[in-house]
């Protein structure tokens, strides 16, 4: 069982830079979420994704954006990279509003250095 | 969405049982209290969850007060590989896309 994969495992990027880390989900889930977390911090939301090509802003959306064109796939884009974007990127899922008692599952992260 | 509050630190000998406390005292009756750990920088893993009664799986037990307010995870016999960050998260159906990570509790066991 793959659960929650996240690609790639690790970047460096400049400032200015963009990217797109990927989120793949294979568990048919409806729900999908990006949180970033800095050292010694707990997890701040980024964005979440309740559907396929709906998504909202989380508690720290500046700076990002993302697109749920897959049901199965959440992407997270950074248009241009800032050092104080440098974080690990994590991806979760979960099923429906009507299973909200469920809990997320994770994938292992992406790490990401700005330069 | 109800904030948390947990100790910042713990320790507990292995082999005997670990009690994380979590206080939720502006919880609403239709939040759920949530438990997950992180170990090292993986990430975070779910463990349990309740509404107001007592529950208990193959990882660990949590202990709901009658008035909802706290809630204690008890690892029943704690190892070394139960060395990580524990979160108790307070978390809505109305607001089941929103999950709010606070700082946790380090917990470290001692061989």
């Amino acid at each position: 069982n793959a659960g929650v994969t996240q690609t790639p495992k690790f970047r460096v990027l400049k400032t200015g830079q963009s990217m797109t880390l990927l989120c793949a989900q294979d568990m048919n889930h409806e729900y999908m979420y990006w949180y970033r977390q800095d050292p010694g911090m707990g997890l701040r939301l980024i964005h979440y994704s309740v559907g396929e090509g709906t998504t909202a802003k989380g508690e720290v959306p500046d700076g990002y954006n993302v697109s749920r064109l897959k049901k199965q796939n959440f992407l997270l884009g950074l248009e241009s990279a800032a050092p104080s974007q440098t974080s690990v990127y994590f991806c979760a899922s979960s099923p429906g509003v009507f299973s909200s008692n469920q809990p997320q599952h994770f994938g292992d992260g992406t790490r990401l250095s700005i330069l | 969405d109800a904030k948390t509050t947990q100790p910042p630190s713990m320790d507990c000998a292995e082999g005997r049982a670990a009690n994380l406390p979590c206080n939720h005292s502006t919880i609403s009756g239709n939040e759920y209290v949530y438990w997950y750990r992180q170990i090292h920088s993986q990430g975070p893993q779910y463990i349990i969850h309740g509404l107001k009664n007592n529950e208990t799986n193959e990882m660990a037990s949590l202990i709901i007060t009658e008035d909802r307010k706290s809630s204690t995870l008890i690892l029943p016999h704690a190892t070394l590989r139960d060395t990580a960050v524990y979160y108790c998260i307070v978390r809505g159906y109305s607001s089941a896309s929103k999950i709010i990570f606070g700082s946790g509790t380090r917990l470290s066991i001692r061989p």
